[in-house]
């Protein structure tokens, strides 16, 4: 399917287990980036990076890693997992050089630490 | 700091009738900005947009007015509908920038 994947769309962990959220897009963006959304906040960026191999922190990027060996590809760890890390994530990817109305948005993961 | 404010966290209107949305800014730099719409389960949209060199931006039944004195924009949706019902997220960006950064968000409630 072309287009931004997010998997999984739902997880539930518990305090101090290591989660990955996995982001694809098929169009071969250089941009891609992590927001989170919580009520009262919006959205807030976590991380972005403009090419493979290069990324770069947020707003809010505390404990959250992310990595890029390939174009299409930008995973999401939480490495210890706590509860105010409960939100819902959304992937996002545009190509430089474009207009920024062609940020794309994946269809997120609502992710609940117990 | 905050750097864009939505201060209506809800608001609701009658099928037909106008909305208007709200948003503010801090930063004069900021020179790009659009409104994006979410329905629940689903990615924020792009919906509209505007540059600083325009104070007014006209697409059917989205219109986004900007006021840079001010640092202040507005989404008026006339005649809204139902399906009109979401999160409207604005964002700022300055037109060199990589990023966007976005407000709160408004639950918009159309009521049939």
């Amino acid at each position: 399917d072309a287009g931004i994947t997010q998997s999984p769309r739902y997880k539930i962990t518990e305090t101090g287990r290591q989660v990955t959220l996995m982001c694809h897009q098929t169009w071969s963006h250089s941009y891609m980036f992590w927001y989170r959304q919580d009520l009262g906040h919006g959205l807030r960026l976590i991380y972005y990076s403009a090419a493979a191999d290069i990324t770069d922190k947020g707003e809010v990027p505390d404990g959250y890693v992310v990595s890029r060996s390939k174009t299409e590809n930008f995973p999401l760890t939480l490495e210890s997992a706590t509860r105010s890390q409960t939100s819902v994530y959304f992937c996002a990817s545009r190509e430089p050089g474009l207009a920024m109305e062609t940020q794309y948005f994946g269809p997120g993961t609502r992710l609940l630490v117990l | 700091d905050q750097q864009v404010k939505q201060n209506s966290p809800s608001l609701s209107v009658q099928e037909g009738r106008i909305s208007i949305l709200n948003c503010d800014y801090t930063n004069s730099m900021f020179d790009y900005f659009l409104w994006y719409k979410k329905y629940p389960a689903e990615g924020p949209t792009f919906l509209i947009s505007i540059s600083s060199i325009k104070d007014k931006n006209e697409d059917g039944r989205f219109t986004v007015f900007l006021n840079k004195s001010a640092k202040h924009l507005s989404l008026h949706i006339v005649p809204s509908q139902p399906g009109d019902s979401a999160v409207y997220f604005c964002a700022v960006t300055r037109t060199s920038g990589s990023r966007l950064t976005f407000g709160e968000g408004t639950q918009l409630t159309v009521n049939p």
